[in-house]
């Protein structure tokens, strides 16, 4: 079964801080693929990045930057220097090779960044 | 690009009436989903479609909810009777296929409220 686990319900930091975002996923297929998704106050949701399973590198873009740790079952994201902006919802999804196209999407993380 | 188009974007009906939800792909993606979005249940896959085909459907509530594809550019959700609880966000995406590896393109998606 896929499943993924955002423990983290809400979090709220002041603007500069840095924040992480956790996320554990359960999968028995070997070759997977990982997501976060942003859905900021507006609705709409916007794809962040996509990580297979093979790939462990970790990656950086701006300010934003992802741990994939196979070990772990853990694909975390960093916010570093947070903005007022990147206040918005926060979505891990994993899909599986095996399973068509389904994704499992984690419950989210309300991030809210204070000024 | 235009993306994936939803409309309408915002609809208030009555319990008891027919609810119609419209969506446009991106041109040449064959892969086409619909996801219910509350705060008690998350994201939720309703259906998919793959080259106009229903795929899966599991996640339709009930027999009230039904789903078309007629055409590789249209799509429509519709809810017929239309109760309270199906009041929610109702997310389109599409992808070029139904590779696990794909990103899903979300729609700016429509709010239905059932009175």
């Amino acid at each position: 079964a896929q499943k993924v686990t955002q423990a983290q319900t809400e979090i709220s930091v002041v603007e500069k801080e840095d924040v992480t975002l956790d996320c554990v996923y359960e999968t028995r297929d070997t070759t997977y693929y990982l997501f976060w998704y942003k859905q900021p106050p507006s609705g709409e949701l916007v794809f962040l990045i996509r990580r297979n399973s093979f790939d462990e590198q970790n990656e950086i873009s701006g300010r934003y930057s992802w741990n994939f740790q196979k070990s772990t079952s853990s694909f975390n994201f960093t916010i570093t220097a947070s903005q007022v902006v990147d206040s918005a919802v926060y979505f891990c999804a994993l899909s599986a090779a095996n399973t068509g196209n389904q994704f499992y999407f984690g419950t989210g993380t309300s991030l809210t960044v204070i000024p | 690009d235009a993306g994936v188009i939803q409309s309408p974007r915002h609809e208030v009906t009555e319990m008891g009436q027919e609810v119609t939800l419209r969506c446009k792909p991106i041109s040449g993606h064959n892969s086409l989903f619909w996801y219910r979005q509350t705060m008690m249940r998350g994201l939720e896959l309703l259906i998919y479609f793959n080259n106009n085909v229903p795929i899966d459907d599991s996640g339709m509530p009930e027999d009230r909810f039904s789903a078309k594809m007629p055409n590789a550019s249209f799509s429509t959700l519709k809810i017929q009777p239309s109760e309270p609880r199906d009041s929610a966000v109702y997310f389109c995406a599409s992808s070029p296929t139904t590779s696990g590896a794909n990103v899903l393109t979300f729609g700016a998606g429509s709010r239905l409220t059932v009175l």
